[in-house]
């Protein structure tokens, strides 16, 4: 991977909306794209990846959608919960097998 | 399982001096990565330690060095420290070079004066 561009770095909405982080890579030869969340005081956690042979994946309240052509992807939460409240980041990675990260977004989730 | 253990939390050093950050990793796990996270900033990849050898470098100076043991648990050295060596220093553990596989831990947080 080279550069990630990750947007917005800040994203406010109110409880039960909905949340959409989007991030853009560079790298033709990316082909895995994890999205991690971070709390207060706590390394990274995996919440749900992609491969390039996927263009959506679901786990319950959340998903990611990869558009390999136009090389963006996005992370969406559905039916936002306070706790959803943290530090988001995308990343992507090629044949090296070492993930280069977006700079986050720090997601606030009015109750 | 403890998963990904790092010590210590904080560490206060200044310009100049040595320091060493240690990590285990997560029960069953034969890999582990070091980066670094700067206030606002994603993780940046230091290097990867597997079969007691760095497989993998991202770009950081020579300053910067690790070591694996026999259990799998690791080391990062970090020589004549600087005030941008200032960070949250993370270890994650995983199996081989799997990174569906990585588990964080809560990293080391450093304080260069």
């Amino acid at each position: 991977g080279e550069n990630v561009e990750q947007h917005p770095s800040t994203l406010s909405v109110q409880e039960g909306d909905s949340a959409v982080i989007k991030c853009t890579y560079s790298d033709s030869a990316s082909n895995y794209f994890p999205w991690y969340k971070q709390e207060l005081g706590k390394g990274p956690q995996l919440i749900i990846d992609i491969r390039s042979n996927v263009g959506e994946k679901k786990d319950q309240r959340i998903a990611v959608t990869l558009n390999k052509t136009a090389k963006h992807f996005s992370l969406h939460i559905t039916e936002t919960q306070p706790e959803d409240s943290a530090v988001y980041f995308c990343a992507e990675e090629g044949g090296s097998y070492i993930p280069t990260f977006g700079r986050g977004t720090s997601l606030i989730v009015h109750p | 399982d403890a998963g990904v253990t790092q010590s210590p939390t904080h560490l206060i050093k200044t310009r100049g001096q040595q320091v060493t950050l240690r990590c285990s990793p997560k029960s069953g796990h034969d890999t582990v990565s070091w980066y670094q996270q700067a206030l606002g900033q994603g993780p940046q990849f230091i290097f990867q330690y597997y079969e007691e050898e760095e497989r993998q470098r991202g770009n950081f100076p020579d300053r910067f060095s690790g070591h694996q043991f026999p259990n799998y648990s690791s080391e990062l050295n970090v020589n004549a420290l600087l005030l941008g060596d200032s960070a949250l220093y993370l270890c994650a553990s995983s199996l081989g070079h799997r990174t569906d596989t990585q588990y964080f831990g809560p990293g080391t947080r450093l304080t260069v004066l």
